[in-house]
Order: C-alpha cells, then structure tokens, then sequence
C-alpha cells in the first residue's frame, strides 16, 4: 500500500531556510504518470498547494512562492525534498506530502508542524 | 483569497442532502480541468472523495457525489451523518499546471 511520511525540523528561526523531506513507500517516482506534491494549512485555515514534481522531473510551482521554493527527488531514495527560503512566522503551519494520480493527491502523510520563530 | 470560491459553511440535518459548490473560471475549471474533492475530519489529513469530477475511490459512500458544469463543480452529500462533519476542499489546476485549492467549505451537521 502506499504510503507517505513528511521529515524535518519542527522549529525554524525568521530567515532561515525550511528543509523537508517526504519518504514514500509503495510507488516508485520513475514510474510514468507518478507524480508528488507538497500542501501546507496554516492553523485554522486552508490548504495551500506548494510545488510537485513528476516521474519526468517536471517541476510546478506555486506562483507565490516560487521563487522561495526548491523541490528535487531521489528516486533510489523514495525521497522527496522540499526547501523553503527566507522563512517567516507567516510560514507557520502544518507541512503535507501527497501521492499523485489522475490529477489528484490520493494519498496523504500524516503532516508535519513547522512553527517560524525566533 | 483562493482562486476556488468555496461557501464558508454549510449545515443539514441527519438525513438530509447539502451540496457545496466550488466556482472557478475560464482559466482553470472552465478550461476543462478536472475538479478533486477532500474531506479533512478534524486533526487529520484530508482524504481524497471525488476525483475526475464525479469519481468515488474504492471505500468511499455512495452518498457523496460530484458533478462539473462549465465554471463550477458541486459535492453532493445525501442522507448526511453525523461523522460527516468535516471541512470540504475543492481541487483543480490552471493552465500554468499549478494545483489550485479551494478556500474550504465546514460542514456542521445539526
């Protein structure tokens, strides 16, 4: 079955740079069609899509952030690495990695909470 | 403000039958994109519902439903329950290929 687990620091400073890795198991990224993406939901609020990318390297960003954000896999891994620049107490919030297929985000990790402070 | 207008809430009795709407535009669901829907239980990661428009996965009701016309796409929930009570995204992308989110809709059953 597939599953996913979101990995990194649980508290980050203004400024520095989020790192976050999401292990997957049950699929492989170099199979044709697979895709993985990276969602955020601050407290109490929305799901925001971040970036994802392809079995074919494809890479989206979110319009926003784009120039913030940084997303790479390794495939011999199962691996998927997000990274977020300049980071602000506005970036607090609950970190998700999600499987794609047929557009959708059919599977989801548990969340990570990432809280920006000094 | 989300590029997905979603109402802030709905309610319903037990039994009854809401629907939460998710309005786009030519850019995105008018384009002829796809619409995904979501149901977050509190605490949780939110659970894929409908996908393709009016696909169900495997173990979800056949209670809930989704359609698609034109601009906007709508969840139907029907004889509602009381562990329906969650909050509702909506999902599509744009001709950037950038996914789209919609603002949320909470469902409270009363």
């Amino acid at each position: 079955q597939i599953t996913l687990k979101e990995s990194g620091p649980t508290l980050v400073k203004p400024t520095q740079t989020l790192t976050l890795t999401c292990t997957f198991s049950g699929f492989s990224l170099s199979t044709s069609g697979v895709g993985v993406g990276w969602i955020r939901q601050p407290p109490g609020k929305a799901l925001e899509w971040l970036a994802l990318i392809y079995w074919d390297d494809d890479k989206r960003y979110s319009p926003s952030l784009k120039s913030r954000l940084t997303i790479t896999k390794d495939t011999s891994k199962n691996q998927v690495v997000l990274t977020m620049t300049n980071m602000d107490p506005v970036d607090t919030a609950t970190y998700y990695c999600a499987h794609i297929a047929m557009a959708s985000f059919d599977y989801w990790g548990q969340g990570t909470l990432v809280t920006v402070s000094s | 403000q989300s590029v997905l207008t979603q109402p802030p809430s709905v309610s319903g009795a037990p039994g009854q039958r809401v629907t939460i709407s998710c309005t786009g535009s030519s850019s995105n669901i008018g384009a002829g994109y796809d619409v995904h829907w979501y149901q977050q239980l509190p605490g949780t990661a939110p659970k894929l519902l409908i996908y393709g428009n009016s696909n169900r996965p495997s173990g979800v009701p056949d209670r809930f439903s989704g359609s698609k016309s034109g601009t906007s796409a709508s969840l139907a929930i029907t004889g509602l329950q009381a562990e329906d009570e969650a909050d509702y995204y909506c999902q599509s992308y744009d001709s950037s290929l950038s996914a789209l989110f919609g603002g949320g809709t909470k469902l409270t059953v009363l």
